[in-house]
């Protein structure tokens, strides 16, 4: 059963910084792209940026919103993903999802992590 | 890029059926066959319903159906039941990235 667990979420001032995490068993981490998608509270889901797996380049891509200020990185020996999130601006303020990506489709996706941007 | 166009709200009374539209441009949903439909249940993380317009993962009920017509895709839900009352996300790729759908509450009369 594939699992994604996510923590680091928590309370940040507006201009700082957070590191995200997302611990993955059930599957082969090194193979699988994955991806980080977001819902502010109330809001609809947002898709935040990608990554490839190493075989395919380890390329990231991101949404307009987060990019220059958000960066995905993976460590397959500890099968885990990771968000740094620098420069957050309250609008950045939401429930941060850890997702595998196959062949255009989001297949399993974490419970979430909460993040809150506020003085 | 912008999110693609949902329906706010859909409803319909058990049994019924009910078609939920997703618009949005030939750099999306035009252009490559590469949507999906997410259900999500309030406090729940979203759930994979149809991928690549119209496959449905295995579990899924054969009541979920998904189509595309230009540049806007479709998600029918046949027999509705209690259970399929939550909101529902559909998501194109566009080139190196993705975008989601406003969403769509689905009501269960």
């Amino acid at each position: 059963e594939v699992q994604l667990v996510e923590s680091g979420g928590g309370l940040v001032k507006p201009g700082g910084s957070l590191r995200l995490s997302c611990a993955a068993s059930g599957l082969t981490f090194s193979n699988v792209w994955m991806s980080w998608v977001r819902q502010a509270p109330g809001k609809g889901l947002e898709w935040v940026g990608r990554i490839t797996s190493k075989t395919d380049g380890g390329t990231t891509y991101y949404a307009a919103p987060v990019k220059g200020r958000f960066t995905i990185s993976r460590d397959d020996s500890k099968n885990t993903l990771y968000l740094q999130m620098d420069s957050l601006k309250t609008e950045d303020a939401a429930l941060y999802y850890c997702t595998t990506l196959t062949s255009g489709r989001i297949d399993f996706w974490g419970q979430g992590t909460l993040v809150t941007v506020s003085s | 890029q912008s999110a693609l166009t949902q329906p706010r709200s859909v409803s319909g009374s058990p049994g019924q059926s009910v078609t939920l539209s997703c618009t949005g441009t030939s750099s999306d949903v035009g252009g490559y066959n590469y949507v999906s439909w997410y259900q999500q249940h309030p406090g729940k993380a979203p759930k994979l319903m149809i991928y690549d317009v119209s496959k449905r993962p295995s579990g899924v009920p054969d009541r979920f159906s998904g189509s595309k017509s230009g540049n806007t895709a479709s998600l029918t839900i046949s027999g509705l039941q209690a259970e399929d009352e939550a909101d529902y996300y559909c998501c194109s790729y566009a080139g190196s990235l993705y975008v989601f759908g406003t969403g769509t509450k689905v009501t269960v009369l």
